[in-house]
């Protein structure tokens, strides 16, 4: 069956910096998009970026660009989100998302991130 | 890149039907069958429940139906029960940012 475990969450102070990773098993990861939806604290959904099977094509959102780095490797089952000059705006559960064709279809179960003085 | 319009909440009782609307613009809902529907119940990671408008995947109840007409998408819970009381998202492609946005998210409460 489809896993998705993410870990590397934690406090860490305004300015800092961050790496999430995500284990996957149950498919074949490199056949899929994978993505790293936020939700901060009471609040929705946020897509943060995602990255295609092969590596090649990555997109980010607005409030993350250059500043964030989405990255795979294959042959590891893996996904990373590198964070960097964290803000407190960026305080959420963090999942790692496998993409189904234009649907979220596995979700992890989410991995908190704090950013606080 | 705006999200996509819910209302906040929704409620019905036990057996009876109900329907969460989202509403997007020509370049995300109105344009494109990729609206998703997610739920999302306190504490955990959210659910796949509709995908591509209308389709539900292997294991979703028949009570749970998608629709969509012009720029609003439309989620339908037939025979409502206990356990569908969650949070509901909706999400889109967007040929934006070509992204997908998600919807500000409706509570449904079962009374």
């Amino acid at each position: 069956q489809v896993q998705l475990v993410e870990s590397g969450g934690g406090l860490v102070k305004p300015g800092g910096s961050l790496r999430l990773s995500c284990a996957a098993s149950g498919f074949t990861f490199s056949d899929y998009y994978m993505s790293w939806i936020r939700q901060a604290p009471g609040k929705g959904l946020e897509w943060v970026s995602y990255i295609s099977g092969s590596g090649n094509t990555i997109y980010y959102a607005d409030s993350v660009k250059g500043r964030f780095t989405i990255s795979r490797d294959n042959a590891k089952n893996s996904l990373y989100l590198q964070m960097n000059s964290l803000r407190a705006e960026d305080t959420a559960v963090y999942y790692c998302v496998r993409d189904g064709g234009h649907s979220e279809d596995y979700w992890g179960q989410g991995t908190l991130v704090t950013v606080s003085s | 890149q705006s999200a996509l319009t819910q209302p906040a909440s929704v409620s019905g009782s036990p057996g009876q039907s109900i329907t969460i609307s989202c509403t997007g613009t020509s370049s995300d809902v109105g344009g494109y069958n990729y609206v998703s529907w997610y739920q999302q119940h306190p504490g955990k990671a959210p659910k796949l429940m509709i995908y591509e408008v209308s389709n539900r995947p292997s294991g979703v109840p028949d009570r749970f139906s998608g629709s969509k007409s012009g720029n609003t998408a439309s989620l339908t819970i037939s025979g409502l029960q206990a356990e569908d009381e969650a949070d509901y998202y909706c999400s889109s492609y967007t040929s934006i940012n070509s992204l997908a946005v998600f919807g500000t998210g409706t509570k449904v409460s079962v009374l």
